[in-house]
């Protein structure tokens, strides 16, 4: 699986939009890129995932770019809920919870 | 329709027992995965199944852990005379046999090696 990198932190404020960046340099042809969330220590929650086109679903939009080096996840309205760990993971079209989880992004959603 | 099930949520076992952990993937689901979650670290994959068969069990440690999907029942990850290192919390997630679809994740099982 290509390797990703995501900031290990960021804030956001209430209600705004939350933008998680992640870069995928190295992603093949047949690699999705799929954004999972971890609240606390509960399993890993799917939020959205693409190919090529943007996609949005009623949780997030994802967006990426036209290389497909880069995406960023929207959450158009932050809640305090949003809290959590979010991971920013590419894997085959044939197998996609086969996936390298690496450290991630924590999200803080402040009042 | 269920999400993926995993049991127990919590297992205590004593150095040397067995710990047996369950996992039963969403309806129509033929592919499962185990991934291990050691505290305040990331999720690791050990191992990826479909019925009957392993099929990349490359993050799966030498000795002491197997695993098996059988054609009927759950998902079943073992350890053998579990050692403190042990102590973490096991995710289960599962997939349809369909490309570019989405994997779900179970709640866990979370072990503890006293």
């Amino acid at each position: 699986d290509a390797k990703t990198t995501q900031p290990p932190s960021m804030d956001c404020a209430e209600g705004r939009a939350a933008n998680l960046p992640c870069n995928h340099s190295t992603i093949s042809g047949n690699e999705y890129v799929y954004w999972y969330r971890q609240i606390h220590s509960q399993g890993p929650q799917y939020i959205i995932h693409g190919l090529k086109n943007n996609e949005t679903n009623e949780m997030a939009s994802l967006i990426i770019t036209e290389d497909r080096k880069s995406s960023t996840l929207i959450l158009p309205h932050a809640t305090l809920r949003d809290t959590a760990v979010y991971y920013c993971i590419v894997s085959a079209a044939t197998n996609a919870g086969k996936s390298t989880f690496g450290d991630g992004t924590t999200l803080t959603v402040k009042p | 329709n269920a999400g993926v099930m995993q049991n127990p949520r919590h297992l205590v076992r004593r150095r040397g027992q067995e710990a047996r952990l369950r996992c039963s993937p969403m309806k129509g689901h033929s592919h499962v995965y185990w991934y291990r979650q050691l505290p305040e670290e990331g999720l690791k994959f050990m191992v990826y199944l479909q019925k009957e068969n392993i099929i990349d069990e490359s993050g799966m440690p030498k000795e002491r852990f197997s695993a098996e999907f059988p054609k009927e029942g759950p998902s079943i990850l073992r350890i053998q005379q579990v050692v403190r290192g042990d102590s973490a919390a096991y995710f289960c997630a599962s997939s349809p046999d369909i490309q570019g679809t989405e994997a779900f994740f179970g709640q866990g099982t979370r072990l503890t090696v006293v």
